[in-house]
């Protein structure tokens, strides 16, 4: 069965700061990996994913993230954060099937809470 | 991506009653999910609903508990039955456009149980 660890609960940060929200996986097969944001009293919107080819993965709002297969891992980071960045971020895994396609099914990390302060 | 709208956006029921939680898309999708966030957790997959077939659960839900209905490839329904305060989360649905695409969440409804 797969895994998915965030390593840190909360992360507090000032303003224009840089950040990274680390994500480790296990699993036994290929997957895909997605960010997830959740802003407060809203739904999970995504941010960005590794589905194939580059393992570096870039958001239209500043973010990026590198899968590093050696490591499992896809730590999210951004060089210079902004007030709005306050949300909870999950990283998420898909496990492939044989076919290399997606059964669909999400597993979900802990989440952590990004605090940006003026 | 897809527009999802869940009904209710949020809810104050009684122990023992049941709800229903609607989840309708703008287009025809493949794959439609129903996640559970319980206050301060992650999200935990429920079950997966297939369009003409039965729902298939995860491990710790029941279709006694959680009925599903997926009646055509834009909707389906979430019913949490006779319910508790254990019940209290927020229950989310997902879309997904088919196997090479990523889930796309709806606002969720949040329930509390007195």
């Amino acid at each position: 069965a797969q895994s998915v660890t965030q390593l840190d609960s909360q992360v507090p940060v000032f303003e224009e700061a840089p950040v990274e929200l680390r994500c480790n996986y296990s699993s036994s097969v290929s997957v895909y990996l997605f960010w997830y944001v959740q802003y407060p009293n809203q739904g999970l919107q995504l941010l960005l994913k590794y589905l194939s080819g580059s393992t570096l993965v870039e958001s239209i709002n500043g973010f990026e993230a590198e899968f590093n297969k050696s490591q499992t891992s896809f730590h999210l980071r951004k060089p210079s954060v902004h007030i709005s960045d306050t949300a909870e971020y999950f990283c998420a895994v898909s496990v492939l099937n044989a076919g290399g396609t997606s059964y669909g099914k999400l597993t979900f990390g802990q989440g952590t809470i990004l605090t940006v302060h003026p | 991506s897809a527009v999802i709208s869940q009904k209710p956006s949020r809810d104050i029921c009684q122990r023992g009653t049941s709800l229903t939680i609607q989840c309708q898309v703008d287009s025809q999708v493949t794959m439609m999910f129903w996640y559970r966030q319980q206050p301060g957790q992650s999200l935990t997959l429920i079950a997966t609903a297939n369009q003409g077939s039965e729902a298939t659960y995860e491990s710790g839900f029941v279709i006694d508990k959680f009925p599903i209905s997926r009646p055509n490839l834009t909707f389906s329904t979430l019913t949490v039955s006779n319910m508790s305060p254990e019940d209290s989360s927020i229950y989310l649905c997902s879309v997904a456009g088919g196997a090479y695409q990523p889930q796309h969440f709806g606002d969720g409804t949040r329930l509390s149980i007195l």
